[in-house]
């Protein structure tokens, strides 16, 4: 069966200070892979998505981005982090042969709190 | 664009009651839509999903119908229960995007009481 794994589960960062979020997904190949953040009481922003290896697409201009070193595994960085990058930030992943019918599966989320 | 526009929250109810939260679309095509579920501290978990029009979704006592002639995919469930305590994303995929990403609503928090 197909997992989805993402680490760490808090994180607390001071500002300036470099992020790295990883995400590995077990037991598919070739997903299409997402990363979402979402602000304290607030809706899902999708930050970038990969439908393959090395191939990131970015949705909104920002303090982070994303790298697909390998096919089932995402990384979300940022080399200085800002107050306003604190949230809860979410791994997800789709089966590109079910055209997406089958929505996205999610990762349980890292919190980071930039202090 | 694509959107989804749902209910704003919270919303309170007692136990035993009927929900019902409201979600439209705008879309080209023939998108597909999903309800997914937060619990606090948690990730999203689909709930249920429909493909096309006048397919119904149900799970755990929840339900929602495709209406592509209002272009509304509204979640539904007879008898709330203070587990039901969580927020509540509308969403679609547009089958004519390749990068099959979804599109969220803002999310609805529901409150149940005992």
């Amino acid at each position: 069966s197909q997992t989805i794994h993402q680490w760490p589960a808090t994180l607390v960062q001071p500002v300036g200070s470099p992020l790295s979020l990883e995400c590995t997904v077990e037991g598919t190949s070739n997903p299409n892979l997402y990363w979402y953040r979402q602000a304290a009481g607030r809706g899902l922003q999708l930050l970038f998505y990969s439908v393959g290896i090395g191939q990131i697409s970015s949705e909104v201009p920002q303090n982070l981005s994303a790298s697909r070193p390998q096919d089932r595994q995402f990384i979300l960085s940022s080399k200085k982090l800002l107050l306003s990058d604190s949230g809860f930030y979410l791994c997800a992943w789709s089966a590109v042969r079910t055209g997406g019918s089958y929505g996205y599966t999610f990762g349980s989320g890292t919190r980071l709190t930039v202090v | 664009g694509d959107s989804v526009t749902q209910m704003e929250g919270p919303v309170t109810l007692s136990e035993e009651a009927f929900l019902t939260i409201n979600c439209t679309y705008t879309a080209t095509g023939y998108p597909s839509l999903f309800w997914y579920v937060q619990y606090p501290g948690e990730g999203l978990q689909l709930l249920l999903k429909a493909t096309k029009a006048d397919d119904k979704g149900s799970n755990k006592g929840f339900e929602a119908t495709y209406r592509k002639e209002t272009t509304s995919f509204h979640l539904e469930k007879g008898s709330v229960q203070v587990s039901d305590s969580a927020v509540y994303f509308c969403a679609l995929n547009n089958a004519g995007d390749s990068s099959y990403k979804l599109i969220f609503g803002s999310g609805t928090r529901l409150l149940v009481r005992p």
